[in-house]
């Protein structure tokens, strides 16, 4: 299974809304990523998991709170967006032996925030 | 920061055509890798290259890496309508993360 999943696949919230986004991968891999993506723009990497730590946070605003509860999954709790947070959020996992190796990536979730 | 930059930032050719893209980076790398990206869905890997390696190929793709000039180049040899796409680069440097290029928006017409 080289497939990595997310839910839901769209989502618009409110700006007092709270909500959270999955990913799920059963490839044994024990790192994951969380990157938002504006359109037309290259993916930029929010916060890293390495075996179930926070390794890398990349000065991500609070209001995104990341959570690694197993080795298959990872959340992404949101709370108080602005609409300027409105992207694509792709989560990706890999082999842990080395970050900058090839990653496999979900087919991300399309948040809108009203 | 983004140190990859793609060459050129759009690409329009016809079926049967050949597609070549190109990838410049500022820092030494571990490994380049090339990505696919259909409209508004996850990416794809592609392929991976070392940074001992000057060319590989996958199938129609063919990937050059000129560590001298820090640039690579994706060639997709007789393209096809599922072939259009953004493709991005990706270094693998010394900070053990990926930095991904701006892009490359190519559209193959039937």
């Amino acid at each position: 299974d080289t497939e990595v999943t997310q839910t839901p696949k769209h989502l618009v919230m409110g700006m007092t809304n709270k909500k959270s986004l999955k990913c799920e991968q059963h490839m044994g891999h024990r790192a994951m990523y969380w990157y938002k993506q504006k359109a037309k723009k290259p993916p930029e990497l929010m916060f890293v998991y390495s075996y179930e730590k926070l390794s890398i946070n990349e000065s991500v605003p609070s209001r995104f709170s990341p959570e690694c509860p197993n080795s298959s999954l990872l959340n992404l709790h949101l709370h108080a967006l602005q609409p300027e947070d409105s992207a694509l959020y792709l989560c990706a996992s890999s082999q842990v032996k080395s970050l900058r190796d090839t990653q496999y990536f979900g087919p991300g979730t399309r948040l809108t925030v009203l | 920061s983004q140190q990859g930059e793609e060459d050129p930032q759009a690409l329009s050719i016809q079926e049967g055509e050949n597609a070549t893209m190109n990838c410049s980076y500022k820092t030494s790398i571990n490994n380049l890798q090339w990505y696919r990206q259909n409209s508004g869905r996850g990416l794809v890997h592609l392929i991976l290259i070392r940074s001992n390696e000057r060319e590989k190929h996958s199938g129609r793709l063919r990937v050059t890496l000129d560590t001298s000039k820090k640039s690579s180049s994706l060639l997709i040899t007789a393209s096809r309508a599922a072939d259009t796409a953004s493709y991005f680069c990706a270094s693998g440097g010394s900070n053990y993360k990926l930095t991904f290029g701006k892009g490359t928006l190519l559209t193959v017409n039937p």
